[in-house]
């Protein structure tokens, strides 16, 4: 079964502390692997796209990365208003147009 | 203006009354997703269209209903709501293809009492 998994559940940063977020995937045939933020109550927001091992893409404060099983996004010198929770999904071949998404990082950053 | 707009943004409902939730967006796609979303479960997708003409269920579809009245226009049933089906809905629209960036509604928050 295709799965996404993210790590850690739960991420409390002091306000300058950088950390990195996973999001591992356990199938072949990874069309794109994709970041959003959600605030509480709110939908998803788009933030990265990548499509190929070795691919990096950054704003601002964060950064994301793609390797052949695990994606990773970094945040440097945190600040509270990062505080949300971040999703990882992938769109995989034999998934058609769907993605299948993790269940999810919340991020807490404390002044 | 929002390119994936939700009506209504909340509504508290009775248990086996039947409630529409509608979607709209301005962004041209042809495909359209439901989810659903619990604390501690993730974004569960409910229906999904690729295009007018073509429906599909998703991995929780039972309970549920859904109309493509347009390329832009998405809505989800409830034929007759269960205090279970509370929880946090969203649309979201992509472009036609594998992998493609899915962007979603503001969400409608629904209470079934």
């Amino acid at each position: 079964e295709d799965q996404v998994t993210q790590s850690p559940e739960a991420l409390r940063l002091q306000e300058g502390e950088s950390s990195s977020l996973n999001c591992s995937y356990t199938v072949s045939g990874l069309r794109g692997l994709f970041w959003y933020r959600q605030d509480p109550g709110k939908g998803p927001e788009f933030l990265f796209t990548l499509y190929s091992a070795g691919e990096e893409k950054e704003k601002e404060r964060l950064k994301a990365t793609l390797t052949k099983k695990e994606s990773f996004l970094h945040i440097t010198a945190p600040k509270p208003e990062d505080s949300a929770t971040y999703l990882c999904a992938g769109g995989f071949y034999n998934q058609g147009g769907k993605l299948i998404f993790g269940q999810g990082t919340e991020l807490s950053v404390k002044p | 203006d929002a390119d994936v707009t939700q009506t209504p943004r909340n509504r508290i409902t009775k248990t086996g009354k039947r409630i529409m939730l509608e979607c709209s967006q301005t962004k041209g796609h042809d495909r359209m997703y439901w989810y659903r979303q619990d604390p501690g479960l993730g974004l569960r997708l409910i229906y999904y269209s690729f295009d007018v003409k073509d429906i599909n269920k998703g991995e929780i579809s039972d309970g549920y209903s859904v109309s493509r009245q347009a390329q832009a226009k998405f809505s989800l049933s409830l034929e007759s709501a269960i205090p279970n089906q509370t929880a946090l809905y969203f649309c979201a629209t992509s472009d036609t293809g594998i992998g493609e960036t899915q962007y979603f509604g503001p969400g409608t928050r629904l209470l079934v009492l």
